[in-house]
């Protein structure tokens, strides 16, 4: 079994700041663990994903993500927070290969930038 | 609301056969999305409904694949003829007009 809990279903921050997007997962298996960004009328876009390899994941506009197994989490940061990040950001939680590949989305958390 | 309810949940079919899924959006959402999630490719989106008309079928890997919303309340997703490389999670999602979407749980498809 496995889930996903997005700590924030909201964060708001100023243009130029840093983001924080929390997130704990619990998995029966070795997890895959994923960041999605969605904007408005628009599919998922994936920001990026950790499969076991190296526990600080660099993804696409600036963003990385952290796997801390003893805390079970898995949260999303960026230095500097642009306009066009405002968005709603999913973390997964899956387990791929031969047990199966089944994904668990978390509730999403909407990012919101003042300028 | 029960949320978005896809069935089946599993599907095992023979290569060549026809597969539908369905898929019930969350009463109220305007947007619909279909997508595939494969161990090489990840999430990919497939085709998304706007007021049940297709906005973007760009994903849809080739014919053999359609997609139909008659109505708000309704999505399927057909192969027809299926291929072994089509096993995967075929997910389904709906989002209202801001845009928070709200996933299905899957309907994993092994075709043999």
């Amino acid at each position: 079994a496995q889930s996903v809990t997005q700590l924030d279903s909201h964060v708001s921050v100023s243009e130029g700041t840093p983001v924080l997007l929390r997130c704990n997962y619990s998995s029966s298996y070795s997890p895959s663990l994923f960041w999605y960004v969605q904007h408005p009328n628009k599919g998922l876009q994936l920001l990026l994903k950790y499969t076991s390899a190296a526990t600080l994941v660099k993804g696409i506009n600036g963003f990385e993500a952290e796997f801390k197994k003893s805390e079970t989490s898995f949260h999303l940061t960026k230095p500097s927070a642009h306009m066009s990040d405002a968005a709603e950001y999913f973390c997964v939680v899956g387990v791929l290969g031969n047990a199966g590949n089944m994904l668990t989305f978390g509730g999403g958390t909407r990012l919101m930038v003042k300028p | 609301d029960a949320g978005v309810i896809q069935s089946p949940r599993h599907e095992v079919t023979e290569m060549g056969q026809e597969v539908t899924l369905r898929c019930k959006p969350i009463s109220g959402h305007n947007s619909l999305f279909w997508y595939r999630q494969t161990m090489m490719r990840g999430l990919e989106l497939l085709i998304y409904f706007n007021n049940n008309v297709p906005i973007d079928d760009s994903g849809m890997p080739e014919d053999r694949f359609s997609a139909k919303m008659p109505n708000a309340s309704f999505s399927t997703l057909k192969i027809q003829p299926s291929e072994p490389r089509d096993s995967a999670v075929y997910f389904c999602a709906s989002s209202s007009g801001t845009g928070k979407a709200f996933f299905g749980q899957g309907t994993r498809l092994t075709v043999v």
